[in-house]
């Protein structure tokens, strides 16, 4: 099936700094690539949604100069988190559309295994 | 507007007996159902999905769901639970639209006690 990975899987960055996380689809294209926010013991919330060589369409509520989303790529998409905050500090999962087994419907997303950010 | 309801936030049984995870959606037309599994600190793996096809749908690990329409639900089951089944189990429901995009449980954790 298609895979999709996210690197770093984990990463801790004090106040003020900036952070990126990766997000590959390895054995497909993706044109859509979505990003979420997971708290503790709690459900996904979509942040955005990144669409390659155009700009991300943000959730509501979810700060566009905050959470940097590039899609530069078929196959890569970026999520920068700047000036990191405590308050940041969360669980991050990306996924991506494959047009080719979901014949380019809303259906099929495949998920990455996620990246652990602590912002000390 | 549109939603999908886990009934139970934390589900616990004992390994050999029956899993029930129970979901519900409201909808005026029918979506694509999805359940998915997350191990800690992992990503989501897909369980089952339902495309208006079969009503009963099989899943990787044993899990099996089904859709019943006239009751807006879309259930997990498992005939005999395993200690590596212990996990939160998320469904998830696709309205459509230009997007695609997912709309979450709230979750259920399932605890398998040996």
């Amino acid at each position: 099936g298609a895979v999709v990975s996210q690197h770093p899987s984990r990463v801790i960055c004090k106040s003020g700094t900036s952070v990126k996380i990766e997000c590959r689809s390895l054995d497909f294209q993706a044109t859509t690539m979505f990003w979420y926010r997971q708290f503790p013991k709690q459900s996904l919330m979509l942040m955005a949604t990144s669409n390659e060589g155009s700009k991300a369409t943000y959730e509501q509520g979810v700060e566009k100069d905050k959470f940097l989303i590039n899609h530069a790529s078929l196959t890569l998409s970026t999520l920068t988190v700047t000036s990191a905050h405590p308050e940041d500090s969360s669980f991050y999962i990306c996924s991506a559309r494959d047009p080719g087994t979901s014949g380019g419907g809303p259906d099929e997303q495949y998920f990455g295994p996620g990246t652990r950010l602590t912002v000390t | 507007a549109q939603s999908v309801t886990q009934l139970d936030s934390h589900v616990s049984v004992s390994e050999g007996t029956p899993v029930l995870l129970r979901c519900n959606y409201s909808s005026s037309y029918s979506p694509s159902l999805f359940w998915y599994v997350q191990h800690p600190n992992k990503g989501l793996q897909l369980l089952l999905k339902y495309t208006s096809a079969a009503t009963l749908v099989k899943g990787i690990n044993g899990f099996e769901a089904e859709f019943k329409k006239s009751e807006t639900s879309f259930h997990l089951t498992k005939p005999s639970a395993h200690m590596s089944d212990a996990a939160e189990y998320f469904c998830v429901v696709n309205y459509g639209g230009s997007q695609g995009n997912l709309i979450f449980g709230k979750g259920t954790k399932l605890s398998v006690k040996p």
